[in-house]
């Protein structure tokens, strides 16, 4: 089992960039892949993108290419989000997992609130 | 299509069995994976695979699959479960994943 922790609240302007890491513990942090997922506030889960740090190369999806960015540093075993251009909808709740490459995430973060307001 | 459709809002009497579908062309070939998550709290692991359990997750959660449609079937449904219930998938027409609406499970 790993334990992800993930970094604290983040208010941000229209505009602006934001940056979440992610902190895992147990496991084999090189191997894993570590997927973000996020949640507007009253909606479901959208997958955003995943690393696997051994590999280094990032997967995002479509709509938030561009804006999005994931890093793995492995001497930390800590992942990052980086998002850019920051827009009103992109206030939500932002989760690290890690997870088999596929669909399956075994483990979460706690969640970190990213809020966008001019 | 990717998508993956789940009704919005499914209630179930205390102690009775209920199931929750998740409908889209992506599980023709690959199984869904079933999340619980309760209001405030992240998202866990419920099923995975063809109907595997991880560790800590009681018997009563169960899942099928046919054709373009998985389930997730509690049976014996506790106050406990009251949660919302995402299936996930990979994309039909590549790697991404993909996640259904979310299922509001009351327990009454």
């Amino acid at each position: 089992q790993v334990h992800l922790v993930q970094s604290g609240a983040e208010v941000r302007k229209p505009g602006s960039s934001v940056k979440v890491s992610c902190k895992a513990s147990g496991g084999t942090f090189s191997s894993s892949t570590l997927t973000w997922v996020r949640q507007a506030p009253g909606q479901g889960l959208e997958w955003m993108g995943r690393i696997t740090p051994r590999f280094e190369i990032p997967d995002y999806a479509d709509k938030l290419q561009g804006r999005l960015t994931i890093t793995a540093d492995e001497t930390t075993n800590t992942a990052y989000m980086e998002l850019s251009s920051l827009r009103s909808d992109d206030t939500a709740v932002y989760y690290c997992a890690s997870g088999n490459g596929d669909s399956i995430f075994y483990d979460w973060g706690q969640g970190t609130l990213v809020a966008v307001s001019s | 299509s990717s998508e993956l459709t789940q009704d919005p809002a499914v209630s179930v009497a205390l102690g009775q069995t209920v199931t929750i579908t998740c409908q889209g062309d992506s599980l023709r070939y690959s199984y869904a994976t079933w999340y619980q998550q309760r209001p405030g709290q992240a998202p866990v692991l419920v099923i995975y695979g063809r109907d595997n359990r991880p560790s800590g997750i009681p018997d009563r959660f169960s899942a099928s699959s046919s054709g373009n449609t998985a389930s997730l079937t509690i049976t014996g449904a506790q106050a406990e479960d009251e949660a919302d219930y995402y299936c996930n998938s990979r994309e039909s027409s590549g790697n991404h994943v993909i996640f259904g609406g979310g299922t509001k499970l009351t327990v009454l």
